[in-house]
């Protein structure tokens, strides 16, 4: 899948700040940020949709996600800690397309 | 909210045996159940979905089945094939609105034998 891009697609961190960015060529409104650790499920943490935000509640403030146009999406981590080491997911969606979710090949995150 | 359980764990069957990966949820308002393979550290790939007002759905070698009244779908690989291994993801979400909020479940590790 290369419509929707992530970068960088490795990173390894100590107690650093962080920006993952991810851009999709789709032409869909909603975009989205999802968590997957070690042999778990992928989890959401935001969703923009129409650049309105919705975020999991659970997701600790040191993510932050921000929506500069309908296309990109960025997600800062600041002060990472060991729980974040995961793969993170961009995805997007479109109401034409059934709001099916596509998603990106993924960030894998590495805190030492 | 919403709990998605995904049954086998892991799941093996010969090649062009059938496989059949059971998931149930909780929300009645849930309305919509896609289908997601993963592949050894890449991202996450639609196979095929279905929605509440179907209870069967074909794509090529995959159907999907949904019965409401139990809270259950299925999915139904046809005459696997090796390229068919890898992690398959059930989910669900309340349909319409403001995007798609899924909920996955725990994942089942396929595996074809030639």
């Amino acid at each position: 899948n290369t419509k929707i891009t992530q970068s960088p697609r490795y990173l390894i961190l100590g107690r650093a700040n962080k920006s993952l960015e991810c851009e999709q060529h789709l032409g869909h409104n909603a975009m989205y940020w999802y968590k997957q650790s070690a042999e778990k499920p992928p989890e959401l943490m935001f969703l923009y949709n129409l650049k309105q935000l919705i975020r999991n509640e659970t997701v600790p403030s040191r993510f932050i996600p921000e929506c500069p146009d309908s296309s990109k999406l960025l997600l800062h981590i600041s002060a990472v800690d060991p729980e974040d080491s995961a793969v993170y997911f961009c995805a997007s969606s479109h109401p034409d397309s059934g709001n099916t979710l596509y998603f990106g090949e993924g960030s894998r995150l590495i805190v030492v | 909210g919403e709990k998605v359980e995904q049954h086998e764990s892991t799941l093996s069957v010969r090649e062009g045996d059938s496989a059949v990966i059971n998931c149930t949820y909780t929300d009645t308002a849930s309305s919509y159940f896609p289908w997601y393979k993963q592949e050894a550290g890449k991202g996450l790939h639609f196979v095929i979905d279905i929605r509440s007002n179907v209870d069967r759905k074909q794509s090529q070698r995959l159907i999907v089945l949904l019965d409401k009244k139990a809270k259950r779908f299925s999915l139904h690989i046809t005459a696997t094939q090796p390229e068919d291994s890898a992690i398959y993801f059930c989910a669900a979400s309340i349909g319409g609105g403001s995007g798609n909020k899924l909920i996955f479940g725990t994942g089942t590790l396929l595996s074809v034998k030639p």
